[in-house]
């Protein structure tokens, strides 16, 4: 099956500095990459959807200024929590799918981000 | 309004009970996706559907679409505690939309 892949898998960081989080897609060429943010026991909420080539589609309530997206190849597509504060600690997840919107999404392992 | 509706939301079985996750919605999907998500960890496709009517079988786990593509349900027999995790619908309707989760806890 598609193999997504997430990088780091942890990270802390002290309030105010900025962190970027990898996705990749391992075997396959993703079109489209979701990343979604999940709290404890809840669903997974998406905050934008990304297509290589162009700029991200960020749902309502979501700061692009806060969330950059950056899709630059079909195998890549990086988030980064800037001036991050304690209140974007969270559970923080990737999905890539290739093809149309009938195409499953497959996800990566996620990334807990933890700011102090 | 939540696109996707499952139900229940928290579900605590003994190890052996069968169990039933429902995911409904009023649009109509093209296909629809079953995940379950263990904690700390990202959601693992179980199954697609995509025709009306769909009947499938994984091992102990039955997923069903519905015949006008608007609900899918999900059958758990002789749960067992590898089975606990969060479960959760998705479906492509241009983007990704999930339902709520089942968070399934099956004790021993």
């Amino acid at each position: 099956g598609a193999v997504v892949s997430q990088h780091p898998s942890r990270v802390i960081c002290k309030s105010g500095t900025s962190v970027k989080i990898e996705c990749r897609s391992l075997d396959f060429q993703a079109t489209t990459m979701f990343w979604y943010r999940q709290f404890p026991k809840q669903s997974l909420m998406l905050m934008a959807t990304s297509n290589e080539g162009s700029k991200a589609t960020y749902e309502q309530g979501v700061e692009k200024d806060k969330f950059l997206i950056n899709h630059a190849s079909l195998t890549l597509s990086t988030l980064t929590v800037t001036s991050a504060h304690p209140e974007d600690s969270s559970f923080y997840i990737c999905s890539a799918r290739y093809g149309t919107a009938k195409e499953t999404q497959y996800f990566g392992p996620g990334t807990r981000l933890l700011v102090l | 309004t939540q696109l996707l509706e499952q139900s229940p939301q928290f579900l605590s079985i003994q190890e052996g009970e069968n169990l039933t996750v429902y995911c409904n919605s009023s649009s109509v999907f093209s296909s629809l996706q079953w995940y379950r998500q263990e904690p700390g960890e990202g959601p693992v496709l179980l199954v697609t559907v995509v025709t009306g009517g769909e009947v499938k079988k994984l091992k102990r786990l039955t997923f069903q679409f519905g015949d006008a593509r608007k609900d899918s349900s999900l059958h758990i027999t002789a749960a067992q505690p590898g089975d606990t995790g969060l479960y959760l619908c998705a479906a492509n309707a241009g983007k990704s939309t999930f339902g709520d989760g089942t968070t399934l806890t099956v004790k021993p």
